[in-house]
Formats: structure tokens, sequence, C-alpha cells
């Protein structure tokens, strides 16, 4: 059975870094084609697509957020941990990990997403 | 970069039958994948690469993709159907993930 969780502060302050660690159970990092992405979604907004990483750190991320985000992976420890630098209040919104099985593929698997404010 | 444009909201009478678009430039050559939200709730899996259905759900939850529309179809709507619905496809030639702006389906 595949669950993963989010964790991390719910309120951050402007210009702050944002630190999310997804803890994953019933899949490995290190198997082939397997991945974990970060998604977001602003209160009544669309879900956008973050970053994403592979099991061989392969790492992918999206263009509009790129010089903000770093994804890296603690198989170990069954993690995934995502930081935003520069945080503005626009960035408020729930942040979700989910799990894909390949490339291309689905998420197939969800997060049950953390609600991160940003305010003074 | 890649955009996948929905209607922003779908309205369908019980037991009858609604259709979700989700309009990209030739996606009808990408694998497309639904999302299921319900109000505070993380996205569901319905449809992936196009047609195929997880485990779990119902038949009543088809897809298809073709061209430049891709196209999830609830048959025989009930009042639990009533959900955000998103689209989403891995762009090849940016390899990068994009979701669909979103549907609002009302179950009248």
């Amino acid at each position: 059975q595949i669950t993963l969780k989010e964790s991390g502060p719910t309120l951050v302050k402007p210009t702050q870094t944002l630190t999310l660690t997804c803890t994953f159970s019933g899949f490995s990092l290190s198997t082939s084609g397997v991945g974990v992405g970060w998604i977001r979604q602003p209160p009544g907004k669309a879900l956008e697509w973050l970053a994403l990483i592979y099991w061989d750190d392969d790492k992918r991320y999206s263009p509009s957020l790129k010089s903000r985000l770093t994804i890296t992976k603690d198989t170990s420890k069954n993690q995934v941990v995502l930081t935003m630098t520069n945080m503005d209040p626009v960035d408020t919104a729930t942040y979700y990990c989910a799990h894909r099985r390949v490339i291309a593929a689905a998420f197939n698997y969800w997060g049950q997403g953390t609600l991160v404010t940003v305010s003074s | 970069s890649y955009v996948l444009t929905q209607p922003p909201s779908v309205s369908v009478a019980p037991g009858q039958t609604a259709r979700i678009t989700c309009g990209g430039n030739n996606i009808g050559s990408k694998s497309v994948h639904w999302y299921q939200q319900k109000p505070g709730q993380a996205p569901v899996l319905v449809v992936y690469d196009d047609s195929d259905r997880p485990s779990g759900i119902p038949e009543r939850f088809s897809g298809s993709n073709s061209g430049n529309t891709a196209t999830l179809t609830i048959s025989r709507v009930e009042a639990g159907d009533e959900a955000d619905y998103y689209c989403q496809v891995w762009d090849s030639s940016s390899d990068h993930e994009v979701f669909g702006t979103g549907t609002k389906v009302t179950v009248l």
C-alpha cells in the first residue's frame, strides 16, 4: 500500500525559504522509473506542477519557478524534500506530493496535502 | 509552453452524461490523465493513458483522445460525481508536466 504525507511549516514570512518534506511508504525511490513530484494549488485555483525527482536522481522543474526550487531525495529515509526560496503571499497554497510509476505516467498516489500560508 | 484548456464548468442532471474536454495542440499524440478532486481533498486519478481506469474507479468514467481534444466522459452521473476535474499530460518536448485549467462539474 503506497502512502505519501507532506510536512512542513504552515506559516512562512515573505522572503523566507520554505522547506517541505514528503515522507512515503509502500515503494522505493531506488526502483527504476519511479518518481515523486510536487504539485501545489492556491485556494480556489487550479493545480500547478512544481518539480519532480526520479529514481536515478534526475530532476525536473517548472520553468516559471525553476530559479526558486530545489528538489532532493533521501532514499534511506523514504523522503523527498522541496525547498522554495523567496516566498511571497502569492505562493500561499496547498502543496501536494505524488508518486508516479514511470516517466510520463499518471500521478497515481497523492499525499493529503499541506496548506502553507505566506504572510507577515 | 504547452497549455491545456478546459471549460470552467459543466452542469448535468443525475443519470445523464457529462463530457469534459481538454484542449491542447496535438494532444492526441500525448497520454492524457484525468483527476477528480472533491472539496478539501487531494486529487484522485480516475483515468490514465487516455482511457484506462485505475482499480476501484467505476466503469462510468471513460476517456478518449484525438487530434487537439481529449475528453473525459462520465455516464449515468451521480450526485457523488460533483467535483473539480483536471487533465494532465507530460510534454515531451519540454520534459515538463502540465495540468489543465480545471472543470467544475455540477450535478443539478
